[in-house]
């Protein structure tokens, strides 16, 4: 099976624009969430969706939304951009049900944004 | 909220030897711990996890190590070679489904 994809890897950004992310889960898998790490914070867990409907949510500002649509595909939206949103995007898949797969998480190549 | 504490930060130890990570949470709720890789520029790899049921669990080299009493799991890997160097972190889900908290991770560096 092809591994979790995420475009695009490397995105430049100013202050005060909005960009979105894109992550193609691997086949199959029902759950995609959204993680931001930083040197600071480490590994942060923005939101997770799973069939289409976002399930869980980190503590994030508003700023930061996302979707998920039929096929799985997910994508995040960070609007109006800080120098603090600079950061790596990973997001990761994960079947989503069932005892011995529900957390099991595939994580993407990630996309590294830089807001100047 | 859960509350997720990784020791040590850095930890070298010489190639062949045993390396300990721990990592203790505040949710007594909390019912799954991972534990991840991350090379330099790559992204994470689940290594290992344990359920809130089973108190060790053991793949080859790597084991992990639960105490629900105390709240704290524990990664170990013995004999350790160069290509174990990298940022390990834990993590502890709780409230179900993909409620994550991230330990802050360690760098580990195996010394040849």
């Amino acid at each position: 099976k092809a591994g979790v994809t995420q475009t695009p890897r490397y995105l430049i950004k100013t202050r005060g624009q909005q960009v979105t992310l894109s992550c193609s889960p691997i086949s199959g898998h029902r759950s995609v969430s959204w993680y931001q790490q930083t040197p600071g914070q480490g590994l942060q867990f923005l939101f997770e969706y799973f069939s289409e409907t976002q399930r869980n949510k980190g503590n994030f500002p508003g700023r930061f939304s996302g979707r998920q649509f039929s096929n799985s595909r997910s994508e995040m939206n960070v609007s109006t951009l800080e120098l603090g949103d600079s950061a790596l995007y990973l997001c990761a898949s994960s079947p989503g049900v069932g005892w011995g797969t529900l957390y099991e998480q595939y994580f993407g190549p990630g996309t590294r944004l830089t807001v100047t | 909220g859960e509350n997720v504490e990784q020791h040590p930060s850095t930890l070298s130890v010489q190639e062949g030897d045993s390396a300990v990570i721990k990592c203790t949470y505040s949710d007594s709720a909390s019912n799954y711990f991972p534990w991840y890789k991350q090379e330099l520029g790559k992204r994470p790899q689940l290594i290992i996890d344990i359920r809130s049921n089973v108190g060790e669990k053991k793949d080859q080299r790597i084991a992990v190590t639960l105490n629900k009493t105390a709240k704290h799991f524990s990664l170990h890997i013995t004999e350790t070679q160069p290509e174990d160097s990298a940022v390990y972190f834990c993590a502890v889900y709780s409230g179900g489904y993909q409620k994550v908290t991230f330990g802050t991770g360690t760098k580990l560096q195996v010394i040849p």
